[in-house]
């Protein structure tokens, strides 16, 4: 069945750092793959998300690239700041042209400091 | 716009009571999802529907556990009876029809059973 792994956290970063969280998938098809945060007491929120290969999602200096030779959906920013402290999820969603239930990630804690 | 409401948003009961979480989708969408998320087991898909109809239950726990929906605007999760082990974060979430479309979460519901 379809899964998604990305890497184990907690991933402890300094403002101004550059983030990378990896993403891979398995998965029949061709998925539409997203990247949700979840903040400290809240629920789940979109951050990106790209739906063909070689699309790149981007938000809030956030970026991803679907890269269907690799099978991944690596998460980026280039300078983080202390308030991107979150949990990040990796998602996909498919096959195409049925239902869009998400398949998640294990999450990825991220912590900046100053 | 209303995003997904659920309530209550935290619930404190004991061992052997029903508790059942309430969840609004956002109007118009299609469908509609029920997600636990723990710390052991991370995010879970319990059932979802598509307009008003159980599509997929096969990650129900067990018979404790049950879902309605009822109308386009209202479902329902509930356990009876309530166990430790259930307690975690409820999420409810809905999307429009077909995949790739963003499923948006509601701020969960907060269950500890005691």
């Amino acid at each position: 069945g379809d899964s998604v792994t990305q890497m184990e956290g907690p991933v402890t970063l300094s403002e101004e750092a550059f983030l990378t969280i990896n993403c891979t998938y398995t998965a029949t098809g061709y998925p539409s793959l997203f990247w949700y945060v979840q903040y400290p007491g809240e629920g789940l929120q979109l951050l990106l998300k790209a739906t063909k290969a070689d699309d790149k999602g981007s938000n809030k200096g956030f970026e991803a690239t679907y890269r269907k030779e690799t099978t991944s959906f690596h998460l980026e920013k280039g300078s983080v700041q202390v308030s991107d402290s979150a949990v990040y999820f990796c998602a996909l969603s498919g096959p195409s042209g049925t239902a869009s239930k998400l398949t998640f990630g294990t999450g990825t804690r991220l912590q900046v400091t100053l | 716009d209303a995003g997904v409401i659920q309530s209550p948003r935290h619930e404190v009961t004991e061992m052997g009571q029903e508790v059942t979480l309430r969840c609004k989708p956002i109007s118009g969408h299609d469908y509609l999802f029920w997600y636990r998320q723990t710390m052991m087991r991370g995010l879970e898909l319990l059932i979802y529907f598509n307009n008003n109809v159980p599509i997929d239950d096969s990650g129900m726990p067990e018979d404790r556990f049950s879902a309605k929906m009822p109308n386009a605007s209202f479902s329902t999760l509930k356990i009876q009876p309530s166990e430790p082990r259930d307690s975690a974060v409820y999420f409810c979430a809905s999307s429009l029809q077909g995949p790739g479309n963003t499923i948006y979460f509601g701020e969960g519901s907060w269950l500890t059973v005691v």
